[in-house]
């Protein structure tokens, strides 16, 4: 069991620059997660998906945010023009099935200068 | 949406003593998960449970569904279960994406 890859683990970037972060869930199952965690706080909703459709989004994904899981396995998100408040960790986790345990990635912890 | 309450907001203890962590939630669930993580971020699942009690190792979760309330005890404390510990559920029932306690960051002292 290779668990949750979450690439790459930190991320330093520009205001304004755009950043992608991946994440490779654990291959068998079919549902992926994505949160965010800032300092102090839990981690709250992003967005998931079930194999390759996104089921839903939270309000916190703004238009500079996207999620991607083309083929069904590892996804994307990825999030344009950043700005000093999208410094946080994104959290993937992945599950077979929404009644299962999700096991969670290391996280990608982005700051912004 | 559920509310998820979790109480203490930090606790230090002593080694070997006995840790209770509670957390409460506000629309009724399928099930309850509790959630430990380090420094650094990685999150592991410890517990997802919908009623009763579980135990693993030195940890024990329990939940009243009536009461909204979980607990997670940790019996014979060491430093390195220092950690956040982290109470989630799914919103409104659903069992899809989960909302999150705040945490409690735990600190066992040697």
């Amino acid at each position: 069991d290779t668990g949750v890859s979450q690439n790459p683990r930190h991320k330093i970037t520009k205001r304004g620059q755009n950043v992608t972060f991946r994440c490779d869930p654990i291959s068998e199952h079919n549902r992926l997660y994505w949160y965010r965690q800032t300092l102090g706080q839990g981690p709250e909703f992003l967005t998931y998906f079930q194999n390759e459709a996104q089921l839903e989004k939270s309000r916190l994904l703004s238009d500079r945010f996207s999620a991607e899981r083309p083929k069904g396995s590892f996804s994307t998100l990825e999030i344009q023009r950043t700005e000093q408040g999208d410094s946080a960790m994104y959290l993937c986790a992945s599950s077979f099935g929404g009644d299962q345990p999700q096991h969670f990635g290391d996280g990608t912890r982005l700051s912004i200068l | 949406k559920n509310e998820v309450e979790q109480s203490p907001q930090n606790l230090t203890a002593q080694e070997g003593e006995f840790i209770t962590i509670n957390c409460s939630y506000s629309v009724g669930i399928s099930a309850l998960h509790w959630l430990q993580q380090h420094p650094g971020g990685g999150i592991v699942s410890l517990f997802m449970l919908s009623s009763g009690k579980k135990k693993h190792g030195r940890l024990i979760a329990t939940i009243n569904i009536q009461e909204k309330h979980s607990s997670l005890h940790i019996t014979a404390s060491h430093p390195r279960d220092s950690a956040v510990y982290i109470c989630a559920v799914p919103p409104g029932g659903s069992a899809r994406q989960l909302t999150f306690g705040s945490g409690t960051q735990l600190t066992v002292l040697p």
